[in-house]
This record gives C-alpha cells, structure tokens and sequence, in this order.
C-alpha cells in the first residue's frame, strides 16, 4: 500500500459524458502527478501540481483539466468523453519536486 | 529528446536471474527508477537510482546504470513465481519538474 488513494476504482460511460477522478496523496506530500496508461500510449504524463498550483504539462487534452485543492487532494476532470479515452489513470504523489513518486491504484475507466 | 526503449517479454525459470534492459536518452536524467505492475495493480517502487551512481543493491535486486551508453538494467536474483509481473524503467529529470517518462515495460514471465 503505497498510502496515494485513488477513487473510484473503475468507471464506466457513455462517450459525450463527463467523469471527476479524485486522488488524496500520502500523508505529508505536497506535489501531485496524473498519468495515463493505455494500451497505443503506454504511461503517459497528464499534469503535475505543488501546493495547488500546476507546475508542469504532459500531452493533456483540452478536454481534461485538473485541480489541487486546500487539504492537497486532486481532482481530474475528463470532458466530452471519447472512446479513446478508456485508459487506466494514476495519480502519484511526491514530497516535492524532485522526490520519489508514489503511484496510487489506479481508476479504470471505460467509455462505451 | 526524451525516449526510454524496453524489451517487451522475457520468460526465465523459476530460481535463475532475470536481467531486464532499458536504454534512455536524456543525458540530463537525475534519478532512474524500476516500478512493478502486478496484473490489475498499480504500479509499485521498486528500486531507482541516481544518475552519479553507477550500481545499487537492494536484497534480491541489482541495478546497473552505464551513463557513457545510457543503459539501465535491472537484475532479479532467484527468481520467483511472484516477480511475473510487468517492469517499467522510467526517467526523471529536474528541468521537467520530475516528470517521469516511462519505457513501455517488459513483461516477466516465470516458469517453473
């Protein structure tokens, strides 16, 4: 248990739907990383954010955004669903900018 | 450019080493890590190591890094039925905000 939850653990919808992933990070870490893993693209980096602020961007759709809010949870918002969208999404959490980062389970998601 | 290449399978017996390969060619990586996903699982830490550093030992693995080739390996002594899983070799570098960019994992299959 790598102490990163994730939830919920797998989720399924209609394309044209909208979906919140929401991740609550180790106990004391302050940065939040969103990746995505999928079968054409293999582990993808989505976003980063420190402290509530976004600090980097990976290859993340226009449709996607995210938050950090106060307490340090993440949310990742997916919009406009697209069957291409059905990917495994990670959330990983760091003590800070150059520290290791801890993967939380995942969220399965399927688009129909 | 950022690249990491893996071999994508590797069966071994049960009890022999397996010696798993990543290349990368960021020359500006600072850490290089090993997670392992389980079938259905998230991805757990297995090992990194820095790029200064050219070996690291941690109970049954071995890391071995080859900065001049950008060559990473991973060796699992006495393999066991519980290491088939998927390993992925992953880059981080400070100027990406510790990114971490991911080879597309090699699958461990052992056999008894």
């Amino acid at each position: 248990d790598s102490g990163v939850t994730q939830t919920p653990k797998h989720l399924i919808t209609a394309t044209g739907q909208r979906v919140t992933l929401r991740c609550s990070p180790r106990s004391g870490d302050l940065s939040v990383y969103w990746y995505q893993q999928s079968l054409d693209q293999g582990l993808q980096f989505l976003i980063q954010y420190y402290n509530g602020e976004e600090r980097a961007k990976g290859n993340i759709l226009e449709r996607f955004s995210a938050q950090q809010f106060p307490d340090l949870h993440s949310e990742l918002n997916l919009s406009s669903l697209e069957l291409g969208d059905s990917a495994l999404y990670f959330c990983a959490s760091a003590g800070g900018p150059g520290e290791t980062q801890y993967f939380g389970p995942g969220t399965r998601l399927l688009v129909l | 450019g950022e690249d990491v290449e893996q071999s994508l399978f590797l069966s071994v017996r049960e009890g022999d080493s397996s010696v798993i390969n990543c290349t990368y060619t960021d020359s500006s990586s600072t850490y290089l890590y090993w997670y392992k996903q389980e079938p259905g699982a998230g991805l757990q830490l297995l090992t990194y190591i820095f790029s200064n550093m050219d070996m690291k030992q941690d109970q049954r693995l071995t890391v071995l890094l080859n900065k001049k080739d950008k060559h990473l390996s991973l060796r699992i002594a006495d393999t066991q039925t519980g290491d088939s899983a998927i390993y992925f070799c992953a880059e981080s570098h400070s100027g990406g905000y510790n990114k971490l960019i991911f080879g597309a994992g090699t699958r461990l299959a052992v056999h008894p």
